[in-house]
């Protein structure tokens, strides 16, 4: 079975300062990673994703992710933190079958940042 | 552009009562997930169909059930809530197996009094 772990459930950055998630998988097959982001009392919206093209994923807002094989992580960075990047955000790994993937969630990671 | 439409957004049911929660895909969708999310945590597999079948089943109760209908609408109807149901419901669509990802509606808050 595939699973998902995000080390800190609450990060707290200053505005301006790097946004730093951390985000390791486990996956006995070559694995389909998402970082989703979710504001207050709204959905997911998809960051970015590594679907085993280019390791250095470039996605929304300013978000990058880096695919690493030997470390299995896909930690979610941003050198410059705002204000409206305070949410929730969750890193995933799919189970892909035939007729569509579940998707298995980590437990999220609460951003607060700071003026 | 379009996206994934849930209704109704807010719904209160009490203890042993039946809900109806829908989703409209994005057209051309034709596979539809079901999430739950509960308070502070993070959201849990149900179920989903793929061309009007069911393709995967995850933590869904028994008490829960869910179709797929001609129009690729689902519904997901709960009977007999309990408190333990109140949660935010996500419903997802995308074309086939979604290998880049899929589009998540806005939500279903469901509370159970």
């Amino acid at each position: 079975a595939q699973s998902v772990t995000q080390l800190g459930s609450h990060v707290s950055v200053s505005e301006g300062a790097l946004v730093l998630l951390r985000c390791n998988y486990s996956s006995s097959v070559p694995p389909y990673l998402f970082w989703y982001v979710q504001y207050p009392n709204q959905g997911l919206q998809l960051l970015l994703k590594y679907t085993s093209a280019a390791t250095l994923v470039k996605g929304i807002n300013g978000f990058e992710a880096e695919f690493k094989k030997s470390e299995t992580s896909f930690h979610l960075t941003k050198p410059s933190a705002h204000m409206s990047d305070a949410a929730e955000y969750f890193c995933a790994v799919s189970d892909v079958k035939a007729a569509g993937n579940k998707l298995t969630f980590g437990g999220g990671t609460r951003v607060l940042v700071k003026p | 552009a379009a996206g994934v439409i849930q209704s109704p957004r807010h719904l209160i049911k009490e203890k042993r009562e039946t809900a109806t929660l829908k989703c409209y895909p994005i057209p051309r969708h034709d596979t539809v997930y079901w999430y739950q999310q509960g308070p502070g945590q993070d959201p849990q597999f149900l179920i989903s169909f793929y061309e009007k079948m069911q393709s995967d089943k995850g933590s869904i109760p028994d008490r829960f059930s869910a179709q797929q209908f001609s129009d690729y609408h689902s519904e997901l109807n709960m009977s007999s809530l309990e408190l333990g149901d109140s949660a935010l419901y996500f419903c997802a669509s995308s074309m086939g197996q979604a290998l880049r990802g899929y589009t998540f509606g806005s939500g279903t808050r469901l509370t159970v009094v």
